[in-house]
């Protein structure tokens, strides 16, 4: 069963750029989706982005232009990078599998809360 | 962006009784559909895809149904592990959007 978790700082100062890396284990990361998905405190689910194993990537259109989201196989992760961060940016971050890329999402990490404070 | 809309916002039940999700889709999705259940400090689980297949290992309690813009996720008889809360997704259409979830809760 594939597992993944989730680390990184839990608070970054407005304006810096927010980093996590996602581990996953008990599968390989080669020849799948794999996304970020994010909930602000007491609001919905947000799909931020996606990569394949490939190093091909999809980003929510409303970030865009501050995320970023790479791909290490020999580590078996992958990271997101959001830059220019805000208050609206505290949340918890969720790495996820994608099942087919395109589809629902069929396994989870149990997130990481980061608050933007200064 | 394809807004879902999930009612009721709480829902309270007792243990051994039904309950009954639903999400609304502002234009079709078809069966484009996906149920999640999310408890705190857990990892988020999928229940349902295609609007009406459960995942591998959900238990039989839980059903979906649906399509085009109107879903519904059943729990037949809620055991006290399921009081959670629940969201849907869709994915017929870029980016991904999820509902704004039920909390199903103990009455």
């Amino acid at each position: 069963q594939v597992q993944l978790q989730e680390s990184g700082p839990g608070m970054v100062k407005p304006s810096e750029t927010l980093s996590l890396t996602c581990s996953v284990s008990g599968g390989s990361i080669n020849n799948y989706y794999w996304s970020w998905i994010r909930q602000p405190p007491g609001k919905g689910l947000e799909w931020i982005g996606y990569i394949h194993s490939s190093g091909s990537t999809k980003y929510n259109s409303s970030l865009k232009s501050r995320v970023r989201i790479s791909v290490d196989t020999s580590k078996n992760q992958f990271s997101l990078r959001l830059s220019s961060v805000t208050d609206a940016d505290t949340a918890v971050y969720y790495c996820v599998k994608d099942r087919l890329g395109d589809a629902d999402f069929d396994f989870w990490g149990r997130g990481a809360l980061v608050t933007v404070s200064s | 962006e394809i807004l879902m809309t999930q009612s009721p916002a709480i829902l309270s039940v007792s243990p051994g009784e039904r309950a009954t999700l639903s999400c609304r889709a502002s234009q079709s999705v078809s069966s484009n559909l996906a149920w999640y259940q999310l408890k705190p400090g857990q990892a988020p689980r999928l229940l349902i895809y295609g609007a009406d297949t459960r995942a591998t290992g959900i238990p039989a309690r839980f059903s979906g149904s649906g399509s085009g813009t109107e879903f519904t996720l059943t729990i037949s008889s809620l055991q006290s592990e399921d009081f959670a809360v629940y969201y849907c997704q869709q994915y017929n259409y870029w980016p991904r959007t999820f509902g704004q979830g039920t909390k199903v809760e103990i009455k």
